[in-house]
C-alpha cells in the first residue's frame, strides 16, 4: 500500500542550511507537497512539486525529487528559529482520482538552536 | 478569504457526553477532509467528502463517530458517546481539484479533551 516515511527529528543551528528528507512509495504519485505545523496551529501548505519535475525553489526553500528512488528534500536555507516547527510530506495520486486524498508522512520536528 | 473555519477551538467533555465539532471550508471547495492528530498515532485521515458526498469512512475509527455535510459550506463530526481516548486535535481540511493538484488547506483545529 501507499506509505510515506519521515525522520522524526532534525536540529540545526540557526543560519545553517537545513534538509528534510522523506521517501514515498507509490510509483504513480503525481504531485508530492511540504506542509508546515507550528505549535498550537494547523497544517499549512509551504510548497508542491509535480512528479514530473526534479526541482523547485521558492525563496529560501528547494524541493528535491528523485523520483526513481521516490526519495523527496526539503532544504531550506539559512534557518531561523522561525522555521522551528513540524514538517510532513505528502503524496496525491490525482491521475486515478483517489479523490484528493493525501498520504502524509509522519512529522520532521525540526528544531532550530541560537 | 477566512480560510477553513473550525469551532470549537477548545473542547473539554466528560466521558460520555457528545461532541459536536463543527467546520466551515473555503468557499467553492468541493473536497472535505477531517483529520485527527494524537502523539501516539500522528495525524490520521478520518473521513472526507466529495459535493457534500461521503466518499471514504475507513478512518473512523468506530460506530461513535459520525460526520455530516448537508450543505457545501458546513460539516459536523459527532462522537457519541465521548471517552477519554478520543482527546486529540481535530482538524478539517478542504480543497479544490486544480488540475491534477489538490493542495489542501487546514483549519486551525479543535482541541478535544474528554475526562
Amino acid at each position: 500500500g501507499e506509505d510515506v516515511e519521515q525522520s522524526l527529528f532534525l536540529s540545526v543551528r540557526e543560519g545553517d542550511s537545513s534538509v528534510i528528507n522523506c521517501t514515498y512509495t507509490d510509483s504513480s504519485s503525481t504531485y508530492l507537497y511540504w506542509y508546515k505545523q507550528e505549535p498550537g496551529a494547523g497544517l499549512q501548505l509551504l510548497t508542491y512539486i509535480f512528479s514530473n519535475m526534479d526541482m523547485k525553489q521558492d525563496q529560501r526553500l528547494t524541493v528535491l525529487l528523485n523520483k526513481k528512488d521516490k526519495h523527496l528534500s526539503l532544504r531550506i536555507a539559512d534557518t531561523q528559529t522561525g522555521d522551528s516547527a513540524i514538517y510532513f510530506c505528502a503524496e496525491s495520486n490525482g491521475i486515478y482520482n483517489q479523490g484528493g486524498k493525501l498520504i502524509f508522512g509522519q512529522g520532521t520536528e525540526l528544531s532550530v538552536k541560537p | 478569504d477566512a480560510g477553513v473555519i473550525q469551532s470549537p477551538r477548545h473542547e473539554v467533555t466528560e466521558m460520555g457526553q457528545e461532541v459536536t465539532l463543527r467546520c466551515k471550508p473555503i468557499s467553492g471547495h468541493d473536497y472535505l477532509f477531517w483529520y485527527r492528530q494524537t502523539m501516539m498515532r500522528g495525524l490520521e485521515l478520518l473521513i472526507y467528502f466529495n459535493n457534500n458526498v461521503p466518499i471514504d469512512d475507513s478512518g473512523m475509527p468506530e460506530d461513535r463517530f459520525s460526520a455530516k455535510m448537508p450543505n457545501a459550506s458546513f460539516s459536523t463530526l459527532k462522537i457519541q458517546p465521548s471517552e477519554p481516548r478520543d482527546s486529540a486535535v481535530y482538524f478539517c481540511a478542504s480543497s479544490l481539484r486544480a488540475g491534477t493538484s489538490y493542495e489542501q488547506y487546514f483549519g486551525p483545529g479543535t482541541r478535544l479533551t474528554v475526562t
